[in-house]
């Protein structure tokens, strides 16, 4: 089973700021990679995919980087909506799909 | 637009058994990979099996394995998931998700089935 590790496991950031997240994994996962964005009382939300592809509606402030073993999700400028729990995922090897552990981004 | 709509709520004994069903709409069912995603109060996502509906059968979580079922119906698009012995452990917020693109990401979720167990 390949394990994603994700860090920090929260990040205070201000308005306007950038975050930086990162992601591990285990073993190569070559860019089979997704992260995922989930708000109190939603289920998640694909931001990115093959590691560097927004999704469909994602605003161009995401943007994903990484190849291997580690994966970056950065927002350039935080707006009040980013303020969530984020989660990678890996694709390449299943069973499991597995998830990191998630990174919450707070308001600092 | 592809839409999952899972069923209601469910309250459990321990030891009992839940079926949580999840009917899709708006895209092609059977060519996609359906997955089922758990999340235990205040914690991460856990990751259960998947399924293709055309070609079957599931692959699941190691610590899954021998308890939980994934099964489709393609004649109603939908996709189902059996949870047997259940315990405390498992009460959780359980979500379907589609595929991107046959067996890869997660694009589309449905809203999520609360299971409780309790005596």
């Amino acid at each position: 089973e390949i394990l994603m590790t994700q860090s920090p496991a929260t990040l205070s950031v201000s308005p306007g700021g950038r975050a930086t997240l990162s992601c591990r994994a285990s073993q190569s996962v070559s860019s089979n990679l997704a992260w995922y964005q989930q708000k109190p009382g939603q289920p998640p939300r694909l931001l990115i995919y093959g590691a560097s592809t927004r999704a469909t509606d994602i605003p161009a402030r995401f943007s994903g980087s990484g190849s291997g073993t580690d994966f970056t999700l950065t927002i350039s400028s935080l707006q009040s909506e980013d303020f969530a729990v984020y989660y990678c995922q890996q694709y390449d090897k299943w069973p499991p799909l597995t998830f990191g552990g998630g990174t919450k981004v707070e308001i600092k | 637009q592809v839409q999952l709509v899972q069923s209601g709520a469910e309250v459990k004994k321990p030891g009992s058994s839940v079926k949580v069903s999840c009917k899709a709409s708006g895209g092609t069912f059977s060519g996609y990979a359906i997955y089922w995603v758990r999340q235990a109060p205040g914690q991460g996502l856990e990751w259960m099996g998947g399924i293709i509906p055309m070609s079957g059968p599931a692959d699941y979580a190691q610590q899954f394995q021998g308890r939980v079922t994934i099964t489709t119906d393609e004649s109603t698009s939908t996709a189902y998931m059996e949870l047997n012995s259940l315990r405390s452990e498992d009460t959780a917020l359980y979500y379907c998700a589609r595929a991107l693109n046959y067996y890869d990401s997660s694009g589309y979720w449905g809203q999520g089935t609360l299971v409780t167990v309790s005596s």
